[in-house]
């Protein structure tokens, strides 16, 4: 079982709609919480850092951490086509003196006019 | 500010050759971490350098080698080429000195295709 698991689509909605992405783990040491944008033939961006459980807001999009769960979601409020993308969740753990940076596989995402 | 620069953007190697790939981090930014990106395995880490050293290391075969200079730029090289590493090897740098917490800034990176 991987440690970080994550749907990887495709997700296809219509422009407007709210998108919901998701992501679950199994290592209660997870400390540090990431979403990452990464459009075709380009490298990951980072969009939302997050360390507590709770919400945290952006603009259109809020990153939402519930660690007595163990699930991680971004939301992005009245989706555009501009954000057609791979969604990568990733979070670190203090492990064997030093951190570990895990990413999900990434969730494929395409909003259509 | 300049980002992350990655050179060569695309290369074509034959099994048994060697490459080198290069990056040059943010100004400013010391901590550099290289990443390779597949379709079936993702994101999956290299190593990762902090003033010249090597703090971290994936599980990749010794093949796989990297370094960083004294004004932060580093390199990567695979020996030995092999057909499965033709992939898309990110480079990303940190304005942490523990860059893999995870505010991490990537390069476009390279794309190795090994033939």
């Amino acid at each position: 079982q991987k440690e970080v698991e994550q749907d990887p689509g495709p997700l296809s909605v219509p422009e407007g709609a709210i998108v919901s992405l998701n992501c679950t783990y199994s290592n209660s040491a997870f400390q540090y919480f990431m979403w990452y944008r990464q459009y075709s033939r380009k490298g990951p961006e980072l969009l939302m850092y997050t360390y507590s459980s709770g919400n945290k807001e952006d603009g259109r999009f809020t990153a939402q951490v519930d660690k007595s769960s163990k699930y991680i979601s971004l939301f992005i409020r009245d989706s555009q086509p501009s954000d057609s993308a791979t969604y990568l969740c990733a979070m670190t753990a203090f492990s064997g003196g030093y951190n570990k940076l895990i990413f999900g596989a990434g969730t494929r995402l395409a909003v259509h006019p | 500010k300049a980002g992350v620069t990655q050179t060569p953007r695309y290369l074509i190697k034959t099994r048994g050759q060697q490459v080198t790939l290069s990056c040059s981090p943010i100004s400013g930014h010391r901590s550099v971490s290289w990443y390779q990106q597949t379709p079936g395995q993702g994101l999956q880490f290299l190593f990762e350098y902090f003033s010249e050293t090597q703090r971290n290391k994936g599980n990749f075969p010794g093949r796989f080698s990297g370094r960083q200079f004294s004004n932060s730029r580093s390199e990567m090289n695979v020996s030995t080429l092999e057909l499965g590493d033709s992939a898309l090897y990110l480079c990303a740098s940190s304005p942490r000195a523990r860059g893999n917490i995870g505010e991490l800034f990537f390069g476009e990176g390279s794309r190795l295709t090994v033939l």
